[in-house]
């Protein structure tokens, strides 16, 4: 089952502009993860944020986390053509053992 | 660096076939994941493991078994490969305490499995 949707699906923006992603789950979370996947390979961690945590950030990256809503955020400032990719939201489950990964947003930045 | 390599990059495998996919991780993790990733479907947990010899099932283990004798490999089985077990699977790793999911995990390049 899919506890996390990502929205967009795709998005397409010029280099420079800022790129926001959006995830909603549907039962409580200890914590959110974010991963980025280049095309054909292996996903990279971005961001862990705890459900006690409201907002994180690293680098260009902020992710928000809002869980009376049950969503999370994930803007890229200043996007750069490297920035393309897919990009995954995770939630663990109630026993915390297991994560569970949206179908993610396609993300293309243009140069 | 972590280092989650995993045993091939493209496998071609016909109907019947018994399959096996290894996973190597070099950081001494506790925990290590098997997913396949389908396209619109994400990534959809397999089975996992915590420690030697133990094992988990996951979302989609039907078709699938998996052995860990030693902590640093982990492999996926497939008794009798199906098309339908065309996909991509992933490999991953992560510390452990406090479950599974409560640390980032490392993945592997993946392999891209077709069964004709």
């Amino acid at each position: 089952s899919q506890q996390g949707e990502e929205d967009p699906q795709a998005l397409s923006i010029q280099e420079g502009e800022n790129a926001t992603m959006n995830c909603s789950y549907k039962t409580s979370i200890n914590n959110l993860q974010w991963y980025r996947q280049n095309s054909g390979r292996g996903l990279v961690h971005l961001i862990l944020i705890r459900s006690n945590e409201r907002e994180k950030h690293s680098g260009r990256l902020r992710v928000t986390l809002d869980t009376s809503k049950k969503s999370s955020s994930l803007l890229i400032t200043a996007s750069r053509a490297a920035d393309t990719a897919s990009y995954f939201c995770a939630t663990d489950n109630n026993a915390g053992n297991m994560l569970t990964f949206g179908g993610g947003t396609r993300l293309m930045v243009k140069p | 660096d972590v280092k989650v390599t995993q045993s091939s990059r493209y496998l071609v495998k016909r109907t019947g076939e018994k399959v096996f996919l290894e996973c190597v991780q070099d950081m001494d993790h506790e925990n290590m994941f098997w997913y396949r990733q389908d396209p619109g479907l994400g990534l959809r947990l397999i089975y996992f493991s915590y420690d030697v010899k133990m094992k988990e099932k996951g979302d989609i283990p039907e078709g699938y078994s998996v052995s860990r004798e030693k902590k640093e490999r982990f492999s996926l089985i497939l008794e009798s490969a199906s098309t339908n077990q065309t996909s991509m699977y992933l490999c991953a790793s992560s510390v452990g305490g406090g479950g599974g999911a409560a640390y980032e995990q490392y993945f592997g390049p993946g392999t891209r499995l077709t069964v004709t």
